[in-house]
């Protein structure tokens, strides 16, 4: 079974730039995660779909930050413009739930595109 | 903010050795994960425990959630150089939180 995939895996931009991150989940499932990992640090939730809806984007950056997922399947993440803090790997994992649940379904995660804001 | 902070945030041991690290909160949450994460991959899952008190093994890796649902361990006998990686645990309450993470070093 394929795994969840990303692209790109690396990414230098200057400050001010945009960029935008795709990624496609394992076929079949229905829940798709972004997350924002600085070095060093835990990863942390940008936004969570389930199929096309947005679940939870508390801690997305409106301002700067949108994700969509239109057809319920693969995902695009953006940054418009990009700040000298936004230097971190972003992940994206999905799950197989269609509904949410009382514990945490297994994520699987893609290796990340690795972003560096000049 | 449910924070999950964890304890060491970086240790280095010796093949063979014992550790055990910590993963806190003020917060109860209704599942708690492990993750195991390697440089240049995303986390791979290595249990989930769901009911206060309980206990997990996978192989030399004990799990425990701890009886109020707000702290876990992981406990590693005979460390070996394959256990190095970046430990992190996952909360689940009204958000999925990570933790700080534990970077752990298995020396030769």
């Amino acid at each position: 079974e394929a795994g969840v995939a990303q692209s790109p895996r690396y990414k230098i931009i200057e400050k001010r730039q945009s960029v935008a991150f795709w990624c496609n989940p394992i076929s079949g499932h229905a829940t798709l995660y972004w997350y924002q990992q600085i070095l060093g640090q835990g990863p942390k939730l940008l936004i969570q779909f389930q199929n096309n809806g947005v679940v939870d984007d508390s801690q997305l950056p409106k301002d700067r930050f949108s994700a969509e997922r239109l057809k319920g399947v693969d995902s695009t993440l953006k940054i418009q413009p990009a700040k000298l803090e936004d230097s971190a790997v972003y992940l994206c994992a999905s799950s197989l739930s269609k509904r949410r649940t009382l514990y945490q379904e297994t994520q699987y995660f893609g290796p990340g595109t690795r972003l560096l804001v000049l | 903010t449910q924070l999950l902070e964890q304890s060491p945030q970086f240790l280095s041991i010796q093949e063979g050795e014992n550790l055990t690290v910590y993963c806190n909160s003020s917060s109860v949450f209704s599942s708690l994960q492990w993750y195991r994460q390697e440089p240049g991959e995303g986390p791979v899952l290595l249990v989930t425990v769901v009911t206060g008190g309980e206990v997990k093994k996978l192989k030399r890796l004990t799990f425990q959630f701890g009886d109020a649902r707000k702290d876990s361990s992981l406990h590693i006998t005979a460390a070996q150089p394959g256990d190095t990686g970046l430990y992190l645990c996952a909360g689940n309450g009204n958000q999925f939180y990570f933790g700080t993470g534990t970077s752990l070093t298995v020396i030769p």
